[in-house]
């Protein structure tokens, strides 16, 4: 049973564009979100987070939107670099904690010059 | 500044062998995981600890063992290696368990068993 679903394989957007990648959940029970993002060959970093009791969160070209009641949440880069090209990986957490995180499958992000 | 270190980064076995993945990190966290990543999965914890002298199981702990000897190292042991062993395995720490804490990967072990 994936309680963390994220359901595009692969986006392709232009540079200079935005980029949205979407990340749905089934357990009510998550309350803090977060993004990683991984080049081939090297671990996940970071990128942001979160929690339920906010509804938006931004970070430079890297905003975080989450929708409760649909059990969605979606990462929009604006503007999206050639550099942003990777796969990113969305995660929940339970208890406002950040271990035993469950981890969607993850979306090549591929940003054309 | 290293950061987590995985070592090795490539190691072939044959079925029934057995092998020790260590990870370092220098950052002085308290908390330690081990993941694996298997081709269209997500991460998957297999387990992790919250200090020194400490391990708990994660999603996916059989056919795995763990140890937390010294706070700066995690190791992952696979006692007798199996073919749906083979994954791409990373250590992960973070500083505690709480939001904005949030986990720091290594760059990955990928592991072959025939």
């Amino acid at each position: 049973d994936q309680q963390v679903k994220q359901n595009s394989p692969s986006l392709s957007v232009q540079e200079g564009r935005i980029s949205i990648l979407n990340c749905d959940y089934t357990n009510s029970m998550f309350d803090y979100f977060l993004w990683y993002k991984k080049y081939p060959a090297e671990g996940p970093t970071f990128l942001i987070s979160i929690s339920s009791i906010k509804d938006k969160n931004e970070d430079g070209r890297f905003t975080v939107f989450l929708n409760k009641s649909a059990k969605h949440l979606s990462l929009h880069i604006v503007p999206s670099q050639p550099g942003d090209s990777a796969v990113y990986f969305c995660a929940a957490g339970i208890g406002g904690s950040n271990y035993k995180l469950t981890f969607g499958k993850g979306t090549l992000l591929t940003v054309n010059p | 500044n290293a950061g987590v270190t995985q070592t090795p980064k490539f190691r072939v076995l044959k079925t029934g062998q057995s092998m020790t993945l260590l990870c370092a990190q220098d950052m002085n966290h308290e908390y330690m995981y081990w993941y694996r990543q298997d081709p269209g999965m997500g991460l998957r914890l297999i387990h992790y600890s919250v200090g020194e002298g400490t391990t708990a199981k994660g999603e996916v702990p059989d056919g795995y063992n763990v140890s937390r000897l010294k706070k700066q190292n995690f190791l992952l042991g696979l006692e007798s290696a199996a073919p749906s062993q083979t994954s791409v395995y990373f250590c992960a720490s973070s500083y505690a368990g709480g939001m904005n804490q949030p986990q720091h990967f290594g760059d990955g072990t990928r592991l072959s068993i025939l």
